[in-house]
């Protein structure tokens, strides 16, 4: 089965720190996500890429950074980590955007005080 | 307004019985259904995607879609207790500028209660 880790599992930021959330991914899939859940939204993208070393805004981008070094690798960056940005965070990949079965990693659980 | 809206919220189904959720998209690019299915502090997983419009059965899950009415339901019969998880429909079409992305709604939470 595909694999996605993500690092680390659970974190406690400080407002105003600098929060950076990795993803790997052994699929030697093209495209990668990076999306939040928080009750009553479901799941909502924030950034994806299909490619190292470029990255598009989804749905949801402000506050939130993102940087594919490689393929297999791609992280999300909360520069002024804020309140508003408590929630779980999901990485995922896929073959292709939109029309291919995406598989997520274990989450992230960020808790910004 | 959610572009993928889901319906019940959650649902109770006794153990062997039949539950029965609901997806409609507002978008009439949508032309790609999916259902993930996601246990309590788990990440989501797919359970069963469609494109055409019918029917399509896997097992105990049969998903349903009308492509002109764009909604489509997934129906889980002899429902189990692991079958307890929240249910995310996701649609995917082309968004223009925006590509083709995949819309998730905010999920209907089952629960089988032995």
């Amino acid at each position: 089965e595909a694999a996605v880790t993500q690092s680390p599992r659970s974190k406690v930021a400080v407002t105003g720190g600098k929060v950076t959330l990795s993803c790997h991914q052994t699929n030697n899939h093209d495209y990668m996500y990076w999306y939040r859940q928080d009750t009553g939204h479901g799941l909502r993208l924030i950034h994806y890429s299909y490619v190292a070393d470029s990255t598009e805004k989804g749905d949801i981008p402000d506050g939130y950074k993102a940087s594919r070094p490689s393929q297999e690798n791609f992280s999300l960056i909360l520069e002024l980590a804020s309140l508003s940005q408590t929630a779980v965070y999901f990485c995922a990949s896929s073959d292709a955007l939109g029309q291919d079965t995406q598989y997520f990693g274990p989450g992230t659980r960020l808790l910004v005080l | 307004q959610q572009k993928v809206q889901q319906s019940p919220e959650s649902l109770i189904v006794p153990e062997g019985g039949m539950a029965s959720l609901n997806c409609t998209s507002s978008d009439r690019n949508v032309d790609y259904f999916w259902w993930y299915r996601q246990h309590s502090g788990k990440s989501p997983k797919m359970l069963m995607s469609i494109f055409s419009n019918g029917e399509k059965e896997e097992g105990r899950f049969t998903v349903h879609l009308n492509k002109a009415s764009l909604h489509t339901s997934l129906h889980i019969r002899d429902s189990q207790p692991s079958d307890s998880a929240l249910y995310l429909c996701a649609a995917s079409g082309n968004y223009g500028s925006s590509g083709n992305k995949l819309i998730f709604g905010i999920g209907t939470l089952l629960s089988v209660k032995p």
